[in-house]
């Protein structure tokens, strides 16, 4: 059983416009919720994080918007770039150290 | 410069063979994991080690053995290796109190023939 799902599977917005990437977990032990970005051929990089005491975390252009009772959240990209385009991994940890991670969100922004 | 170094980027192995993919990070952490990547499955944790000591094991098979010969190191080795172990498996750190914030490394893309 897949502990964290992500949609869409990809996404295309145009420059300028926002993206919303979703995420849901099952486990309702999780605690800590990282973003990562991905970029082809390198590692996942940390984008922002939030904890499950918050219900929303503002970084920039980035916000995640959380839901505990319905265990979901989404990161928001305002006025996407180009340069966003990436693969986005919502993830989950129950304050320990093991991370589990959803299949990813393909995005692609189109000038 | 990287803060966290895996090495080699690329490996190609045959089926039966041993290899080792290493990780060095120079971040000051004391935590360290295995991570797995590949195409039918989303990012897999592997292994956890704290002060060089293993924390947590989610990998079935025993042909994957960490190794941490200092605090600031943590190998892989792999024995036996079979075509389904083709993936890019990443390192990654975090500092003590902050297990849950983990760095990653640019990961060692091994396919085995």
């Amino acid at each position: 059983q897949q502990q964290v799902r992500q949609s869409p599977q990809s996404l295309t917005v145009w420059e300028g416009e926002t993206a919303i990437l979703n995420c849901s977990y099952e486990d309702s032990t999780f605690n800590y919720f990282p973003w990562y970005q991905q970029f082809p051929g390198e590692g996942p990089a940390l984008l922002i994080s939030i904890r499950s005491v918050s219900d929303k975390k503002e970084d920039g252009r980035f916000t995640i918007f959380f839901n505990k009772r319905e265990k979901k959240l989404s990161l928001h990209i305002t006025d996407s770039q180009p340069g966003d385009s990436a693969t986005y991994f919502c993830a989950a940890s129950a304050s320990n150290n093991r991370i589990f991670f959803g299949d990813g969100t393909q995005l692609v922004v189109k000038p | 410069d990287p803060k966290i170094i895996q090495k080699p980027k690329y490996l190609v192995a045959v089926t039966g063979s041993e290899k080792i993919l290493i990780c060095e990070q120079y971040l000051g952490h004391n935590a360290m994991y295995w991570y797995r990547q590949s195409a039918k499955k989303p990012l897999e944790f592997m292994f956890s080690y704290s002060y060089q000591k293993l924390m947590d094991n989610q990998t079935a098979s025993s042909r994957f053995q960490p190794q941490s010969s200092k605090k600031n190191h943590l190998d892989l080795q792999i024995t036996a290796l079979k075509p389904d172990d083709s993936a890019t498996y990443f390192c990654a750190s975090s500092q003590p109190g902050l297990e849950d914030t983990q760095y990653f490394g640019p990961g060692t893309r091994l396919l085995v023939l």
